[in-house]
């Protein structure tokens, strides 16, 4: 079975400043997806970006970049130039492509607070 | 702008009563998940369905948790009885197919007493 672990349960920064969240996970499988969900004190989830393994090139949106390390089962989260409203719990998934394997298997999250 | 939506948003009930929570997936998405997020186990796969056809339920305690899609617009997961430990956070997901983003709805808390 698939893990997904963060270890960084609390992180904080300053407004304007980057912070990187880390991700491991553990697979077997050599294709699959990577996923980073934002969920606000809304509680929405969010889809913050999205890496599929077959590609070697680093997923960018906007302010958020990954680091993805394939062969170390790394997968962090870079968030440039902090706003207030990136104050929220992170979630890293996973999503094998196995069988009919649609489902996503979380961490257990990283709270992130922006400080002014 | 489409959306999965829930209802209900806040559910209060006694324990060894029914509850059941709606999903409305987003139009033409064809798999449909439920998650229950808790501070102890984070968020987990209770069910989900592939063109309305249960593919897993094996995170769903079997006794007293079922889930269900009646027709392709609504899916339902229902608890009879429930129990305080049942007390949760319930999301319901939509997406196309393998590798796609699920697309959350805002979620049901369950609070059971």
């Amino acid at each position: 079975a698939q893990t997904v672990t963060q270890s960084q349960p609390e992180m904080s920064v300053q407004e304007a400043e980057t912070v990187t969240l880390s991700c491991t996970y553990d697979t077997s499988e050599n294709n699959y997806y990577l996923f980073w969900y934002k969920q606000p004190p809304s509680r929405q989830m969010i889809l913050v970006i999205r890496q599929e393994a077959y590609k070697q090139q680093n997923a960018t949106e906007n302010r958020f970049s990954v680091n993805f390390q394939k062969a170390a089962k790394s997968f962090s989260l870079k968030i440039s130039d902090s706003q207030l409203g990136d104050t929220a719990m992170y979630f890293c998934a996973f999503m094998g492509q196995r069988g009919s394997n649609y489902k996503l298997t979380f961490g257990k999250g990283t709270l992130l607070t922006v400080n002014p | 702008d489409a959306r999965v939506t829930q209802t209900p948003r806040d559910k209060v009930t006694e324990m060894g009563q029914e509850v059941t929570m709606r999903c409305q997936p987003i139009l033409g998405h064809n798999t449909v998940f439920w998650y229950r997020q808790t501070m102890k186990q984070g968020l987990e796969l209770l069910a989900y369905f592939r063109n309305r056809a249960p593919l897993d339920d094996s995170g769903m305690p079997k006794d007293r948790f079922s889930a269900e899609m009646p027709d392709a617009t609504l899916a339902t997961l229902k608890i009879q009885p429930s129990e305080p430990r049942d007390s949760a956070v319930y999301f319901c997901a939509s997406g196309f197919t393998q590798g796609n983003e699920q697309f959350f709805g805002p979620g049901t808390r369950l609070t059971v007493l």
